[in-house]
């Protein structure tokens, strides 16, 4: 597709259980960023893939959340023992390169309901 | 740290009205600034974007200048019209750390016929 598209768009999960977010960039593109987008938060970063580099993994809340990107394309958020703090939307951007000035690109992100 | 603070919403207005969302920044250096939107429903989108002190940035009637001087970068339109109803964010890409946008709390604009 031309943009990023990210699955699911909607996803509720019980207390406890672990969830896995999609998100297909721009083909072509090579850096990948996470975001969560909260109440009372606003859009915080959570993790970067730029090529075959190692990811910067500092935007994470905590070692429940990972992230891996295969192939250099998909990537694939995965958040363990899910808890109801980790509600939130969940958001996928890319870019052509990762520079200062490059535009990222963002898909319509995955809501994140924790019952 | 680097940080993004902008004036917060809900931003209610009349239809050609005018409008501005203030934004400013703290940064070291000289960071790229950028506006997005985010409609209702849809995922977020570029609205404008400034490189470097003293651009302006412009797209879709809204504009936006890098005031190093300020470390400001508010959001203008002369005339708004109710499909600009929207949530919008201001952020900054540090130039030493590329790998990160940081953003805003966002201001929401609501314009009413």
């Amino acid at each position: 597709g031309a943009g990023v598209s990210q699955s699911p768009s909607n996803k509720v999960t019980e207390k406890g259980k672990d969830v896995e977010l999609r998100c297909d960039p721009i083909s072509g593109h090579t850096a990948l960023y996470w975001y969560r987008q909260s109440l009372g938060q606003g859009l915080e970063f959570l993790i970067y893939f730029q090529g075959n580099s190692a990811p910067d993994k500092s935007g994470l809340p905590s070692d429940r959340f990972s992230a891996e990107r295969t192939g250099g394309s998909v990537s694939t958020l995965t958040i363990q023992r899910t808890q109801q703090e980790d509600s939130a939307v969940y958001l996928c951007a890319s870019s052509s390169g990762g520079l200062a000035g490059d535009i990222q690109y963002f898909g319509a992100g995955t809501r994140l309901s924790v019952l | 740290g680097d940080s993004v603070t902008q004036m917060e919403g809900p931003v209610t207005l009349s239809e050609e009205a005018f409008l501005t969302i203030n934004c400013t920044y703290t940064a070291t250096g000289y960071p790229s600034l950028f506006w997005y939107v985010q409609y209702p429903g849809e995922g977020l989108q570029l609205l404008l974007k400034a490189t470097k002190a003293d651009d302006k940035g412009s797209n879709k009637g809204f504009e936006a200048t890098y005031r190093k001087e300020t470390t400001s970068f508010h959001l203008e339109k002369g005339s708004v019209q109710v499909s600009d109803s929207a949530v919008y964010f201001c952020a900054l890409c540090p130039p030493y750390n590329t790998d990160k946008l940081i953003f805003g709390t966002g201001t929401r604009l609501q314009v009413f016929p």
